[in-house]
């Protein structure tokens, strides 16, 4: 079963705007991961919030870590052609990754 | 310093035959994971691995696959008698000695086509 739901599936925005995907997870976790999937590529890790952490950034990357929710949230500010891309969370309560379905990110130029 | 490399990265095998996926980590990193990605659906955990243990082969099917770590040389991830099934990627991460949860570094993935 997977750890983690993105919302929403899929998010077309124009450049320049602030883009939001949201996570929720079943069970208790370490740590929670971003992690950004170009089409046919491999994974990239974007930022790792662990479950002591209420809110991180990176850059243009503002993540929050609600653990009474189970929810997460990933959000990609001044967006740019470039962060077209799959979006997945992934909850770390181990040593194994359970990821969720994926946010698929268009923005348009 | 390399990252997580993995070959190859394209595999075609027709239904039958017998799919090796190799997985060398990066250099300090003791733990390998598997995961396998179906088309439009997040990664899937199947097994972790140190050096030539099985930590956690959960998610592994119960048939035709099996990995393996050895103590010299690359993780491998073997399919036999690949069914149309099979086709998916297939990635492979690995991380530096686990403390409680680290982050894991993903190869690019083997994109294996089952005809």
């Amino acid at each position: 079963s997977q750890q983690g739901e993105e919302d929403p599936q899929a998010l077309s925005i124009q450049e320049g705007e602030n883009a939001t995907m949201n996570c929720s997870y079943k069970t208790s976790i370490n740590n929670l991961q971003w992690y950004r999937q170009n089409s046919g590529r491999g994974l990239v890790h974007l930022i790792l919030i662990r479950s002591n952490e209420r809110e991180k950034h990176s850059g243009r990357l503002r993540v929050t870590l609600d653990t009474s929710k189970k929810s997460s949230s990933l959000l990609i500010t001044a967006s740019r052609a470039a962060d077209t891309a799959s979006y997945f969370c992934a909850g770390n309560a181990g040593n194994m990754l359970t990821f969720g379905g994926g946010t698929r990110l268009m923005v348009k130029p | 310093n390399a990252g997580v490399m993995q070959n190859p990265r394209h595999l075609v095998r027709r239904r039958g035959q017998e799919a090796r996926l190799r997985c060398s980590p990066m250099k300090g990193h003791s733990h390998v994971y598997w995961y396998r990605q179906l088309p439009e659906e997040g990664l899937k955990f199947m097994v972790y691995l140190q050096k030539e243990n099985i930590i956690d082969e959960s998610g592994m099917p119960k048939e035709r696959f099996s990995a393996e770590f050895p103590k010299e040389g690359p993780s491998i991830l073997r399919i036999q008698q690949v069914v149309r099934g099979d086709s998916a990627a297939y990635f492979c991460a690995s991380s530096p000695p686990a403390q409680g949860g680290n982050e894991q570094f993903f190869g690019p993935g083997t994109r294996l086509t089952v005809l």
